[in-house]
Order: C-alpha cells, then sequence, then structure tokens
C-alpha cells in the first residue's frame, strides 16, 4: 500500500495566519490525489482534488500543490469556520489511503 | 443537491456480520459518472478506504478487508449497503459512505454522509 504522510500532526494558528500543511506519499503517486476537511461529527468535505483543482464551493483561500510524492495544502488567511482536521488521500493506486490527518486548531 | 445518509444497526456482537446501507437523495445512483463507497475511521485515528461499487454491480475492495467485506447495489432504492462479516472489537469505528466520482481524471470523494458510529461488543 502506498503510505501517506502528512505534517505537522496538529498546529495551534489564529485567525488570519496564513497555514501550511503537508503531505507526502511513500512513492510517486503524480497528481493522483486529494485534500479533505474533517469537522466533528460532520461529512468530510472535499477541498482540492488532483492536487491543485479547488472543489466547487470551496473558497479561494484554499490551495493545493505538488506532484509525485510531496503535497501542499495552504490556508491564506485562516478563518474561524476552517479550524478542522484535514486530511490527504492518494488515489494513484488502490487501496485508496488516506494520511493520518493533521488537526488546526485556535 | 445530492446526499448521502447511513443507516443501520449502532451495535453488534462480536462475530456477527455488521450491515449498513446508504441512501443516495438527489441524485441517481445508476448514473454512470460515479462509483459508490465505503470507508471507516478508527476512534483517534484516520481514515481507511473499504470498496466501492459501480451501478453495474462491478466492486473493488481493499485487500486487507477483503475476505470479510461484501458491498452489493439497489439501484430500485437508489441504496448501496455494506456487509462486513465476522467483526470484532478492531471494527468498532465511524462508518461512511460517499460518492467517488473521477475529476480531471482523477478520483476523488465529493459527497460524504454524516457517517455512523458502529460499536462492536457483547
Amino acid at each position: 500500500d502506498i503510505q501517506m504522510t502528512q505534517s505537522p500532526s496538529s498546529l495551534s494558528a489564529s485567525v488570519g495566519d496564513r497555514v501550511t500543511i503537508t503531505c507526502r506519499a511513500s512513492q510517486s503517486i503524480s497528481s493522483y490525489f486529494n485534500w479533505y476537511q474533517h469537522k466533528p461529527g460532520r461529512a468530510p468535505k472535499l477541498l482540492i482534488y488532483a492536487a491543485s483543482s479547488l472543489q466547487s464551493g470551496v473558497p479561494s483561500r484554499f490551495s493545493g500543490s505538488g506532484s509525485g510524492t510531496d503535497f501542499t495544502l495552504t490556508i491564506s488567511s485562516l478563518q474561524p469556520e476552517d479550524f478542522a482536521s484535514y486530511y490527504c488521500q492518494q488515489t494513484y493506486t488502490t487501496p485508496w489511503t488516506f494520511g493520518q490527518g493533521t488537526k488546526v486548531e485556535i | 443537491q445530492v446526499q448521502l445518509q447511513e443507516s443501520g444497526p449502532g451495535l453488534v456482537k462480536p462475530s456477527q456480520t455488521l450491515s449498513l446501507t446508504c441512501t443516495v437523495s438527489g441524485g441517481s445512483i445508476s448514473s454512470g459518472d460515479y462509483y459508490w463507497s465505503w470507508i471507516r475511521q478508527h476512534p483517534g485515528k484516520g481514515l481507511e478506504w473499504i470498496g466501492y461499487i459501480y451501478y453495474s454491480g462491478t466492486t473493488f475492495f481493499n485487500p486487507s478487508l477483503k475476505s470479510r467485506v461484501t458491498i452489493s447495489v439497489d439501484t430500485s432504492k437508489n441504496q448501496f449497503s455494506l456487509k462486513l462479516s465476522s467483526v470484532t472489537a478492531a471494527d468498532t469505528a465511524v462508518y461512511y459512505c460517499a460518492r467517488d466520482r473521477v475529476g480531471s481524471g482523477i478520483r476523488s470523494f465529493d459527497i460524504w454522509g454524516q457517517g455512523t458510529m458502529v460499536t462492536v461488543s457483547s
């Protein structure tokens, strides 16, 4: 299986901060890569697909970059509603696998 | 808009079979543009993809669970279902269903259900 390693596992930030989360794949996955936001008790939400494409309805402060093995999710100006956990995922080869998550806290 | 909702028992005894159903509303499960997946999250842990089904009945499973998993589809009810046999406490998790789409040639889960907690305990 392809292992996805996120860093950091958690971070503390303030409203207005620029936040960057990274994810590394154990082998090259081209751009077969997605980012999700998850709040407790809520359905996970697709933010970024194909490494850098913004999902419809997602605010433009979210952006993704990377290809191959190294990927980044950036929140340009953190908003109160962005405090959540974020997961990366590869869909290059089955089984689809996720990172362990990054919790963004106040 | 399309919504997914999981349903099923919240408590299952060890060695029994976990059975969950995902009801799709606001769209047809028979749309050829999508697959339909099950994912789970163990308490305090990350997400684990279980498997997917296409409306035609074609399935693909995570090898780690393949021997115990069945996923089926009922297009007349716009539902798909998960069965996981011989459960143990390690199968205690929140179970999600999700729409699995291909965008820009890349698979992603663009719509998820709220999730349902299943506890395996006697």
